[in-house]
Protein backbone atom coordinates (compact mmCIF):
# COMPACT_ATOMS: atom_id res chain seq x y z
CA UNK A 1 0.00 0.00 0.00
CA UNK A 2 1.50 3.15 -1.17
CA UNK A 3 -1.33 5.38 0.25
CA UNK A 4 -1.39 7.60 3.38
CA UNK A 5 -1.32 6.21 6.66
CA UNK A 6 -2.76 7.43 10.14
CA UNK A 7 -1.92 6.29 13.58
CA UNK A 8 -4.15 5.41 15.57
CA UNK A 9 -7.14 5.12 13.55
CA UNK A 10 -8.67 5.90 16.77
CA UNK A 11 -7.83 7.36 20.18
CA UNK A 12 -10.50 7.92 23.52
CA UNK A 13 -8.92 9.80 26.50
CA UNK A 14 -9.65 11.74 29.43
CA UNK A 15 -9.27 15.48 29.93
CA UNK A 16 -6.12 16.92 30.47
CA UNK A 17 -3.99 14.01 29.09
CA UNK A 18 -1.39 14.11 25.80
CA UNK A 19 -1.71 12.15 23.08
CA UNK A 20 -0.01 12.13 20.16
CA UNK A 21 -0.46 10.62 16.15
CA UNK A 22 1.33 9.59 13.68
CA UNK A 23 1.18 10.39 9.59
CA UNK A 24 3.64 8.51 7.17
CA UNK A 25 2.69 10.40 3.63
CA UNK A 26 3.59 8.87 0.38
CA UNK A 27 6.65 8.19 0.19
CA UNK A 28 7.81 10.53 -2.32
CA UNK A 29 5.99 13.23 -1.01
CA UNK A 30 7.75 16.61 0.12
CA UNK A 31 4.34 17.98 1.69
CA UNK A 32 2.63 17.21 4.43
CA UNK A 33 -0.44 18.84 5.75
CA UNK A 34 -3.04 18.70 9.17
CA UNK A 35 -6.45 19.36 9.08
CA UNK A 36 -8.96 18.85 11.56
CA UNK A 37 -12.34 18.05 10.78
CA UNK A 38 -15.46 17.99 13.21
CA UNK A 39 -19.36 16.40 12.48
CA UNK A 40 -20.50 17.53 9.80
CA UNK A 41 -17.72 20.08 8.71
CA UNK A 42 -15.39 20.38 5.95
CA UNK A 43 -11.38 20.00 7.36
CA UNK A 44 -9.76 22.70 8.61
CA UNK A 45 -6.12 23.24 7.85
CA UNK A 46 -3.97 23.28 10.60
CA UNK A 47 -0.57 23.05 9.60
CA UNK A 48 1.85 22.31 6.60
CA UNK A 49 5.52 20.73 6.02
CA UNK A 50 7.60 21.13 2.95
CA UNK A 51 10.43 18.54 3.64
CA UNK A 52 11.11 18.89 7.52
CA UNK A 53 10.20 23.01 7.50
CA UNK A 54 6.97 23.73 9.26
CA UNK A 55 5.82 26.58 6.80
CA UNK A 56 2.76 27.79 7.92
CA UNK A 57 0.10 27.47 11.03
CA UNK A 58 -3.16 27.92 11.51
CA UNK A 59 -4.85 29.90 14.36
CA UNK A 60 -6.27 27.10 15.31
CA UNK A 61 -3.50 25.66 16.22
CA UNK A 62 -3.14 26.97 20.14
CA UNK A 63 0.26 26.71 22.13
CA UNK A 64 -1.20 22.96 23.12
CA UNK A 65 -1.01 21.50 19.73
CA UNK A 66 2.92 20.68 18.20
CA UNK A 67 3.51 18.86 15.06
CA UNK A 68 7.01 17.88 13.90
CA UNK A 69 8.51 16.22 11.07
CA UNK A 70 12.01 15.87 11.89
CA UNK A 71 13.32 14.16 8.63
CA UNK A 72 11.17 15.17 6.41
CA UNK A 73 9.37 11.48 6.59
CA UNK A 74 6.89 11.49 8.72
CA UNK A 75 5.10 13.30 10.88
CA UNK A 76 3.31 13.93 14.52
CA UNK A 77 0.95 15.84 16.02
CA UNK A 78 0.93 16.16 19.67
CA UNK A 79 -2.45 17.49 21.81
CA UNK A 80 -1.21 18.62 25.13
CA UNK A 81 -3.54 19.03 28.25
CA UNK A 82 -6.50 17.71 25.67
CA UNK A 83 -10.04 19.42 25.71
CA UNK A 84 -13.14 17.62 25.13
CA UNK A 85 -13.04 20.28 22.29
CA UNK A 86 -10.56 18.69 21.15
CA UNK A 87 -12.67 16.23 19.99
CA UNK A 88 -12.66 15.14 16.08
CA UNK A 89 -11.15 13.66 13.37
CA UNK A 90 -7.54 14.52 12.57
CA UNK A 91 -6.60 14.33 9.04
CA UNK A 92 -2.81 14.07 7.03
CA UNK A 93 -2.24 14.27 3.47
CA UNK A 94 0.67 14.55 1.38
CA UNK A 95 1.41 16.40 -1.81
CA UNK A 96 4.40 16.50 -4.33
CA UNK A 97 5.28 19.19 -6.69
CA UNK A 98 5.74 22.86 -6.74
CA UNK A 99 2.20 24.28 -7.35
CA UNK A 100 -0.54 25.13 -5.18
CA UNK A 101 -2.69 23.10 -7.83
CA UNK A 102 -1.57 19.90 -7.02
CA UNK A 103 -3.68 17.28 -5.60
CA UNK A 104 -3.34 16.59 -1.72
CA UNK A 105 -4.00 12.80 -0.91
CA UNK A 106 -5.49 12.26 2.11
CA UNK A 107 -4.97 9.57 4.76
CA UNK A 108 -8.14 7.96 6.71
CA UNK A 109 -7.78 9.99 9.79
CA UNK A 110 -7.34 9.31 13.68
CA UNK A 111 -10.82 9.70 15.49
CA UNK A 112 -9.71 11.93 18.79
CA UNK A 113 -13.03 11.59 21.62
CA UNK A 114 -11.75 13.62 24.54
CA UNK A 115 -14.03 12.45 28.06
CA UNK B 1 -10.46 35.57 3.71
CA UNK B 2 -11.46 33.06 1.01
CA UNK B 3 -14.05 30.62 1.91
CA UNK B 4 -16.17 28.33 0.37
CA UNK B 5 -19.78 27.67 0.47
CA UNK B 6 -21.89 24.59 -0.76
CA UNK B 7 -25.68 23.85 -0.79
CA UNK B 8 -26.94 22.29 2.65
CA UNK B 9 -27.58 18.64 2.56
CA UNK B 10 -29.29 16.06 2.77
CA UNK B 11 -29.78 15.59 -0.98
CA UNK B 12 -31.74 12.65 -1.36
CA UNK B 13 -32.27 11.50 -5.28
CA UNK B 14 -33.60 8.66 -7.07
CA UNK B 15 -30.95 6.09 -9.14
CA UNK B 16 -30.46 7.88 -12.50
CA UNK B 17 -31.38 11.19 -11.55
CA UNK B 18 -29.77 14.86 -12.48
CA UNK B 19 -27.66 15.89 -9.62
CA UNK B 20 -26.62 19.41 -9.18
CA UNK B 21 -24.47 20.08 -6.16
CA UNK B 22 -23.91 24.02 -5.76
CA UNK B 23 -20.68 25.50 -4.72
CA UNK B 24 -19.49 29.47 -4.66
CA UNK B 25 -16.47 30.54 -3.43
CA UNK B 26 -14.75 33.74 -2.44
CA UNK B 27 -11.13 34.18 -3.15
CA UNK B 28 -8.34 36.88 -4.05
CA UNK B 29 -6.27 35.63 -7.09
CA UNK B 30 -6.72 32.59 -9.11
CA UNK B 31 -7.26 29.73 -6.90
CA UNK B 32 -7.89 26.09 -7.73
CA UNK B 33 -10.94 24.36 -7.11
CA UNK B 34 -11.65 20.93 -6.25
CA UNK B 35 -14.40 18.51 -5.49
CA UNK B 36 -13.53 15.69 -2.98
CA UNK B 37 -15.66 12.61 -1.89
CA UNK B 38 -15.66 10.53 1.70
CA UNK B 39 -17.45 7.65 0.94
CA UNK B 40 -19.04 5.59 4.55
CA UNK B 41 -15.73 4.83 6.43
CA UNK B 42 -13.43 5.98 3.95
CA UNK B 43 -10.93 8.64 3.92
CA UNK B 44 -11.61 11.68 1.52
CA UNK B 45 -10.15 11.00 -1.92
CA UNK B 46 -10.25 13.77 -4.99
CA UNK B 47 -13.08 13.49 -7.54
CA UNK B 48 -11.59 16.62 -10.33
CA UNK B 49 -10.42 19.86 -10.12
CA UNK B 50 -9.83 22.60 -12.38
CA UNK B 51 -7.04 25.36 -12.47
CA UNK B 52 -8.11 27.87 -14.32
CA UNK B 53 -10.89 30.15 -15.31
CA UNK B 54 -13.42 27.54 -17.87
CA UNK B 55 -10.94 24.68 -17.34
CA UNK B 56 -13.77 21.60 -16.94
CA UNK B 57 -12.55 18.76 -14.56
CA UNK B 58 -14.46 15.42 -14.78
CA UNK B 59 -14.14 12.04 -13.32
CA UNK B 60 -16.65 8.75 -13.31
CA UNK B 61 -19.24 10.77 -14.79
CA UNK B 62 -18.99 13.73 -12.56
CA UNK B 63 -18.21 17.52 -14.12
CA UNK B 64 -17.60 20.59 -12.59
CA UNK B 65 -16.59 23.97 -14.57
CA UNK B 66 -14.35 26.74 -13.17
CA UNK B 67 -16.89 30.12 -13.47
CA UNK B 68 -14.89 32.79 -12.23
CA UNK B 69 -17.33 35.42 -13.40
CA UNK B 70 -19.81 33.88 -10.82
CA UNK B 71 -17.19 32.16 -8.35
CA UNK B 72 -18.66 29.16 -8.89
CA UNK B 73 -17.96 25.14 -9.27
CA UNK B 74 -21.13 23.08 -9.52
CA UNK B 75 -20.44 19.23 -9.24
CA UNK B 76 -23.29 17.82 -11.75
CA UNK B 77 -24.09 14.20 -12.48
CA UNK B 78 -26.01 13.36 -15.62
CA UNK B 79 -27.24 9.86 -13.47
CA UNK B 80 -26.93 9.18 -10.07
CA UNK B 81 -25.92 5.61 -8.83
CA UNK B 82 -26.72 4.10 -5.41
CA UNK B 83 -22.71 3.93 -5.33
CA UNK B 84 -22.59 7.75 -5.55
CA UNK B 85 -24.28 8.01 -1.65
CA UNK B 86 -21.62 9.97 0.11
CA UNK B 87 -20.50 13.35 1.51
CA UNK B 88 -19.11 15.77 -1.31
CA UNK B 89 -17.08 18.82 -0.44
CA UNK B 90 -16.05 21.76 -2.72
CA UNK B 91 -12.63 22.86 -1.74
CA UNK B 92 -9.72 25.58 -3.26
CA UNK B 93 -6.74 26.17 -2.93
CA UNK B 94 -5.23 29.56 -2.40
CA UNK B 95 -3.50 31.31 -5.45
CA UNK B 96 0.47 30.99 -4.37
CA UNK B 97 -0.15 29.37 -1.36
CA UNK B 98 -0.61 25.30 -0.30
CA UNK B 99 -3.50 25.67 2.59
CA UNK B 100 -7.47 23.93 1.36
CA UNK B 101 -10.26 25.42 2.51
CA UNK B 102 -12.91 23.42 2.23
CA UNK B 103 -16.35 23.50 2.40
CA UNK B 104 -18.86 22.10 4.88
CA UNK B 105 -19.70 19.11 2.42
CA UNK B 106 -22.91 17.95 1.56
CA UNK B 107 -24.26 14.46 1.53
CA UNK B 108 -26.11 12.75 -0.75
CA UNK B 109 -28.06 9.65 -0.73
CA UNK B 110 -29.20 7.98 -3.69
CA UNK B 111 -32.24 5.63 -3.76
CA UNK B 112 -32.75 2.56 -5.38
Amino acid sequence: DTGVSQNPRHKITKRGQNVTFRCDPISEHNRLYWYRQTLGQGPEFLTYFQNEAQLEKSRLLSDRFSAERPKGSFSTLEIQRTEQGDSAMYLCASSSGTSYQETQYFGPGTRLLVL
Amino acid sequence: GDSVTQMEGPVTLSEEAFLTINCTYTATGYPSLFWYVQYPGEGLQLLLKATKADDKGSNKGFEATYRKETTSFHLEKGSVQVSDSAVYFCALSEAGGFKTIFGAGTRLFVKA
